[in-house]
């Protein structure tokens, strides 16, 4: 069965710029998660979906947004990058949501703000 | 909110040590999950242990669970140069994971 992949690998983006991260599950996972990773803060949780709902959300500001599609594909976005963007984002699914059970990470995208 | 975190925040051993390393955190959870970080990749998920078990074994892995101290610990045996890498506890709660800043572990041939 294939892992957890996301698209794309790395990137570099400016100031201001948008950026949106791609994440498939493993085939059967209805649940997926995003985090941010950074030295100084290290792994925080953004958000869960299950079944295209989102149904948790971390403390970041609405810039960070996600979503779900019908084939558990999800997508996070983060509009008007700053400087402190610059992070690994992490995704992972799940066969149930609530994040109880064992998650399976992706590889991450490294993503730079310039 | 709670979190966990990693005590000893880095340790290096040579090969065939062992390596223990704990997790504490803050409040009630359904499960604590341990993972592997290698240089800045993704996660590998370890073990899971619930909130009802105390002691949990996985190949070279033994994992312990005190809901009393809110701690638990992981216990590598028999360490190879291929275990060098983070190791972060995650705690449920909230309906988020909630994860330590992970020990860093070096396995000297």
């Amino acid at each position: 069965k294939a892992g957890v992949t996301q698209t794309p690998r790395y990137l570099i983006k400016t100031r201001g710029q948008q950026v949106t991260l791609s994440c498939s599950p493993i085939s059967g996972h209805r649940s997926v998660s995003w985090y941010q990773q950074t030295p100084g803060q290290g792994l925080q949780f953004l958000f869960e979906y299950f079944s295209e709902t989102q149904r948790n959300k971390g403390n970041f500001p609405g810039r960070f947004s996600g979503r779900q599609f019908s084939n558990s594909r999800s997508e996070m976005n983060v509009s008007t990058l700053e400087l402190g963007d610059s992070a690994l984002y992490l995704c992972a699914s799940s066969l149930v949501a609530g994040l109880q059970e064992t998650q399976y990470f992706g590889p991450g995208t490294r993503l730079l703000v310039l | 909110s709670q979190q966990g975190e990693e005590d000893p925040q880095a340790l290096s051993i040579q090969e065939g040590e062992n390596a223990t390393m704990n997790c504490s955190y803050k409040t009630s959870i359904n499960n604590l999950q341990w993972y592997r970080q290698n240089s800045g990749r993704g996660l590998v998920h370890l073990i899971l242990i619930r909130s009802n078990e105390r002691e949990k074994h996985s190949g070279r892995l033994r994992v312990t669970l005190d809901t009393s101290k809110k701690s638990s610990s992981l216990l590598i045996t028999a360490s190879r140069a291929a275990d060098t890498a983070s190791y972060l506890c995650a705690t449920d709660g909230n309906n988020r994971l909630a994860f330590g800043k992970g020990n860093q572990v070096v396995v000297i041939p």
